[in-house]
């Protein structure tokens, strides 16, 4: 089955431990996002990735890192992760051609104490 | 770049109802554009796409939506909704050609009442 898998879809954690949310998509898709959803606040996208070792910052990048070194998975990094990095995330996946529809995780509801 | 307005944050229904979610945006290029719908504690999913050709653009579980190009906007309606159809919907829209970044509205709180 087509899919992108995150996990953990839930963690409480306490600031400052690290943590990582992992995603992996198996439809070969070359385009890859990290969104963090807030009530009010809709979809913002943190990071983006084009392909293997290309990524970029969407719009909410302070406080997180990714990286690509393979196509298929896209890990989201909270080196120090504060309160207000409570939200939900999502990771979700495309072809980066043409006019594609991006397929989502489930979601990873974090919260930090 | 590009900006998406969902100019209602909530949109309260009674079952049966017909409804309408409102989504503006604005781009100096053709666009592509999209509605998504997120049913509680679930990820987003596609419900509707217009991509080129016919403006009136029919979805999945009986949803429609209009692309109008002179008014900038990509409205999405149901004749009658269930109360299934309780849900986070958003509108998207990304840029034809170049690079593939797409830009979401705020979202629209469908809630259908009994």
């Amino acid at each position: 089955e087509a899919q992108v898998t995150q996990n953990p879809r839930y963690l409480i954690t306490v600031t400052g431990k690290k943590l990582t949310v992992t995603c992996s998509q198996n439809m070969n898709h070359e385009y890859m996002s990290w969104y963090r959803q807030d009530p009010g606040l809709g979809l913002r996208q943190i990071y983006y990735s084009m392909n293997v070792e290309v990524t970029d910052k969407g719009d909410v990048p302070e406080g997180y890192k990714v990286s690509r070194k393979e196509k298929r998975n896209f890990p989201l990094i909270l080196e120090s992760p504060s309160p207000n990095q409570t939200s939900l995330y999502f990771c979700a996946s495309t072809y980066s051609s043409g006019a594609n529809v991006l397929t989502f995780g489930a979601g990873s509801r974090l919260t930090v104490l | 770049a590009q900006s998406v307005t969902q100019l209602d944050s909530q949109v309260p229904v009674f079952e049966e109802a017909p409804v309408e979610l409102r989504c503006n945006y604005s781009s100096s290029v053709s666009v592509y554009l999209f509605w998504y719908v997120q049913y509680p504690n679930q990820g987003l999913q596609l419900l509707l796409k217009y991509l080129s050709g016919s403006t009136l653009v029919k979805g999945i579980n009986g949803f429609e939506a209009e692309f109008n190009k002179s008014q900038t906007s990509f409205h999405l309606r149901k004749p009658s909704v269930h109360i299934s159809d309780t849900a986070e919907y958003f509108c998207a829209v990304s840029a034809r050609g170049g690079s593939y970044i797409p830009t979401f509205g705020r979202g629209t709180s469908l809630i259908v009442h009994p």
